[in-house]
């Protein structure tokens, strides 16, 4: 069966520090991968997605950005955090498009 | 503009009825569509999903899509106070193969 691992589970970062978030998929090959934050009371909102390895499509400018180093690895990172990347990141893979997605546990990210 | 629209709530219900939430979609390109529950504090998990016109029925859960209409919904029959949870609604556009979500409904079941 398929597993998704996302880590940290929560993470406090003054404004102005880098992030890196990670997402590994288990159990399957050449998925597609999501990263997507869910600011407090809000729907879901898509970043990033790829389609393997080193295709990384953006979503929404901001100052963070996407890397898929490896077939089941995907990072969220951001050189210098702002108060409003502040929010719920979720990792997400899907067979192909067309197909439903599956979420990680999610990192809770508080930039103070 | 893709849209996805769901009404916020809080939609209660008492425990046993029938809870029923509803989702329009404004893109008759969609092509299949998905309910995810969430619980607070806890990442989306996915409950259902439809692609053909009509009824679709899992255990306590039936999804309904009428594409004439742009409407889903999903029905949960005898609601349990652990059906308390916050109820995405999310459409798929096979051209962007791209899950566009509403913003979500929550639902409260009282014991």
């Amino acid at each position: 069966s398929q597993t998704i691992h996302q880590w940290p589970a929560t993470l406090v970062q003054p404004v102005g520090s880098p992030l890196s978030l990670e997402c590994t998929v288990e159990g399957t090959s050449n998925p597609n991968l999501y990263w997507y934050r869910q600011a407090a009371g809000r729907g879901l909102q898509l970043l990033f997605y790829s389609v393997g390895i080193g295709q990384i499509s953006s979503e929404v400018p901001q100052n963070l950005s996407a890397s898929r180093p490896q077939d089941r690895q995907f990072i969220l990172s951001s050189k210098k955090l702002l108060l409003s990347d502040s929010g719920f990141y979720l990792c997400a893979w899907s067979y192909g498009w067309g197909n439903e997605q599956f979420f990680g546990p999610g990192t809770r990210l508080t930039v103070l | 503009q893709k849209e996805v629209e769901q009404n916020s709530g809080p939609l209660s219900v008492p425990e046993g009825a029938i809870a029923s939430l509803n989702c329009t979609y404004s893109d008759r390109g969609s092509q299949s569509f998905f309910w995810y529950r969430q619980y607070s504090g806890k990442s989306p998990e996915l409950i259902m999903f439809i692609y053909s016109n009509g009824d679709k029925e899992d255990g306590r859960f039936t999804a309904q899509l009428n594409k004439a209409s742009q409407y889903v919904s999903l029905l949960i029959r005898d609601s349990q106070p652990s059906d308390s949870a916050t109820y995405l609604c999310a459409g798929i556009y096979n051209q962007g193969g791209k899950l566009i979500f509403g913003q979500g409904t929550e639902l409260s079941v009282k014991p």
